[in-house]
């Protein structure tokens, strides 16, 4: 089994504020991938990183993996009401996905 | 593109009895996966079906079944039917793009009393 943890597991934070959201684990992926899940939906892929060390920006997110492709991080600059929901990383080993325990982020107006 | 579509979007079931619930992929999406979704455990794998073949399986009893057809469409099947099987299911499906990428369904919520 290769488990990724996430944390924290709760992120409650005012609108305007930044965050980093971890994801972290013991076995090595060719790739990490992170969602976004609304409330009674399913989740929406952010961005795939691929290599080892590699800093992608979507607006204002920041997804980094890590030089050992185990871990990796999300950062949201200026958070807004718009960025609630539950975050997802998942490593992915050829065509097997392994989800992340996720984050739930609030950010109050 | 459509997207995923799943079907029914809610369920609710009483204890013992069948559930078959129904996912349609993207167009030209050869592979289906499907997930459980609980507060408790978070999303686990159940299978993966590629070209109507089974090609992954997860660790969830042998009550949980599925199947695909050659239109890719996919099929899951859950007998006797017990509390703890009420959950969100995601079915996703997902194409080759120098890495495999999933996009997921809104999901099918089950609820068993």
């Amino acid at each position: 089994t290769q488990l990724l943890e996430q944390s924290p597991q709760f992120l409650s934070i005012q609108e305007g504020e930044n965050l980093t959201v971890y994801c972290n684990s013991s076995s090595v992926f060719s790739s990490l991938q992170w969602y976004r899940q609304e409330p009674g939906e399913g989740p929406v892929l952010l961005v795939t990183v691929v290599t080892g060390g590699e800093v992608k920006k979507l607006k204002r997110l920041t997804f980094q993996f890590g030089d050992a492709r185990k871990d990796s991080s999300l950062h949201i600059t200026a958070a807004q009401p718009g960025d609630t929901g539950l975050y997802l990383c998942a490593g992915v080993n050829g065509n097997q996905f392994y989800f992340g325990t996720g984050t739930s982020l609030t950010v109050i107006p | 593109k459509a997207g995923v579509t799943q079907t029914p979007r809610y369920l609710i079931k009483t204890r013992g009895q069948q559930v078959t619930l129904s996912c349609s992929p993207i167009s030209g999406h050869r592979s289906v996966s499907w997930y459980q979704q609980t507060p408790g455990q978070g999303l686990q794998f159940l299978f993966e079906y590629f070209s109507e073949t089974q090609r992954n399986k997860g660790n969830f009893p042998g009550r949980f079944s599925g199947r695909q057809f050659s239109n890719s469409r996919s099929e899951m099947n859950v007998s006797t039917l017990e509390l703890g099987d009420s959950a969100l299911y995601l079915c996703a499906s997902s194409f080759w793009a120098g890495e495999y990428e999933q996009y997921f369904g809104p999901g099918t919520r089950l609820t068993v009393t």
